[in-house]
């Protein structure tokens, strides 16, 4: 069975770095063409995507924001990390991590977390 | 980075009804789109992929077309645990990836 959760603080101060992590079971990120991806969605809006992380340790980011996005793996661990910079009220949000797969061309996120909720407040 | 427009945002629907969802993204992206659907306070869920491949597990009700920059999702007999909101999300090569605004599925 494929699992993933989402961890890390509920309440980060504007400026503050943001360190989620994802930890998973069932896969691992050593399997050719396995990815996770971050997305994120603000409290009543729409769904967003913010950043993934390849097999072979390719990475890739959200053009908005990717001056202020680190994603990393370690796979020792089933875990892969999102940093975001410089945080802001307006990145109050829950954010998810996804197993993404590619299969006959096609990408897709077929297993989701649950989703951690972080607010950014003073 | 490619757009993508949801239409209609809100949909309101009775129990039984044909409903379709349209997805147009701002340039050709073949086949690769995805939706899902999202319940309050839930993670999505993955319906479709490559724009029209049921994902497992998912009801033969949903059904999703199109190729290059116009997509539907369609729910041929719409049941009370449908009455959610879809995302379709655009995955065309590399990312970055972009998803729709979202179409929420009321009842009528």
């Amino acid at each position: 069975q494929v699992t993933l959760k989402e961890s890390g603080p509920a309440l980060v101060k504007p400026t503050q770095t943001l360190t989620l992590t994802c930890t998973f079971s069932g896969f691992s990120l050593t399997t050719s063409g396995m990815r996770v991806s971050w997305v994120r969605q603000p409290p009543g809006k729409a769904l967003e995507w913010l950043a993934r992380i390849d097999w072979d340790d390719d990475k890739f980011y959200s053009t908005s924001l990717k001056t202020r996005l680190t994603i990393s793996k370690d796979t020792s661990k089933n875990q892969v990390v999102l940093t975001m910079t410089n945080m802001d009220p307006v990145d109050t949000a829950t954010y998810y991590c996804a197993r993404t797969r590619l299969e006959d061309y096609h990408q897709y996120m077929d297993v989701w977390g649950k989703g951690t909720t972080v607010t950014v407040s003073s | 980075d490619i757009q993508l427009t949801q239409s209609p945002p809100f949909l309101s629907a009775s129990v039984g009804d044909r409903v379709t969802i349209t997805c147009r993204a701002s340039q050709g992206i073949s086949s690769y789109l995805a939706w899902y659907q999202q319940k309050p306070g839930k993670a999505p869920e993955l319906l479709i992929y490559g724009a029209s491949t049921l994902q497992s597990g998912v009801p033969s009700r949903f059904s999703g077309s199109g190729s290059g920059t116009e997509f539907t999702l369609t729910i041929s007999s719409l049941q009370p645990e449908d009455f959610a909101t879809y995302y379709c999300q655009q995955l065309n090569g590399y990312p970055p990836w972009t998803f729709g605004q979202g179409t929420k599925v009321e009842i009528k």
